[in-house]
């Protein structure tokens, strides 16, 4: 059974700061691998999509990586925002779609 | 604009009352429509799958008499929770995959969620 876990629970950092966030699962056999946020109370949003053949993805200051053989993802956020503050779920797909937790993030002004 | 719409957003009722809610696809058919449940500090879980004209297919542990699915036609799939308790106190939330969603290449739309309250 695939477990997708992501560590810390919650993260806070003054505006500015670069910083990553993790994720791990526990079966490799997936087809992709994608970054979500999530507003308090709100739907998700896709940031980002790997599939699993590829090392990484990027979309202005978002930039994911993906080490399917260890079984990990990271989300590098590049000079955070206070609007960047969310929830920051990590999902693998093979035929359906395994979250972790998420990671909220505040990023304080 | 949204491509999923999901109705309501916000439901408050009493302990035995049965919720309907609705998801949409605004911009293209969709065979195929999934169900989440998210409780508070926990991950999205899927409920079921739920396939047009077909049955709908539930995971481990979803009841699916409690949980009904109609998926009415390409664009409209329904899910009703019946008889709700404290314990169906959730966010559930829709996704509506493409055909090159369900190979793996590219992200589904999601709903804006709807947030269950029993008393």
């Amino acid at each position: 059974k695939q477990e997708v876990t992501q560590i810390p629970a919650a993260l806070s950092v003054p505006e500015g700061e670069n910083l990553v966030l993790n994720c791990s699962f526990t079966d490799s056999a997936i087809y992709n691998l994608q970054w979500f946020r999530q507003d308090p109370g709100k739907g998700l949003t896709s940031l980002l999509l790997i599939q699993s053949s590829q090392r990484e993805q990027t979309s202005g200051r978002l930039n994911a990586s993906l080490d399917k053989s260890s079984g990990r993802s990271t989300l590098y956020i590049a000079a955070s925002q206070p609007g960047d503050s969310a929830t920051y779920l990590c999902a693998v797909f093979n035929s359906k779609l395994t979250f972790g937790k998420g990671i909220t993030l505040s990023v304080r002004p | 604009g949204a491509v999923v719409s999901q109705h309501p957003s916000w439901v408050i009722c009493k302990s035995g009352t049965s919720v309907k809610i609705e998801c949409r696809s605004l911009d293209f058919q969709a065979t195929t429509m999934f169900w989440y449940r998210q409780f508070p500090k926990q991950s999205l879980m899927l409920m079921a799958t739920s396939n047009e004209g077909s049955k709908a297919t539930y995971e481990q542990g979803v009841e699916k008499d409690k949980f009904l699915i109609n998926h009415a036609s390409l664009t409209l799939s329904t899910l009703t929770v019946t008889s709700a308790h404290p314990e169906d106190s959730s966010f559930y939330i829709c996704s509506v995959p493409t055909a090159t969603s369900l190979e793996g290449n590219q992200p589904q739309h999601f709903g804006d969620g709807t947030r269950l309250s029993i008393l």
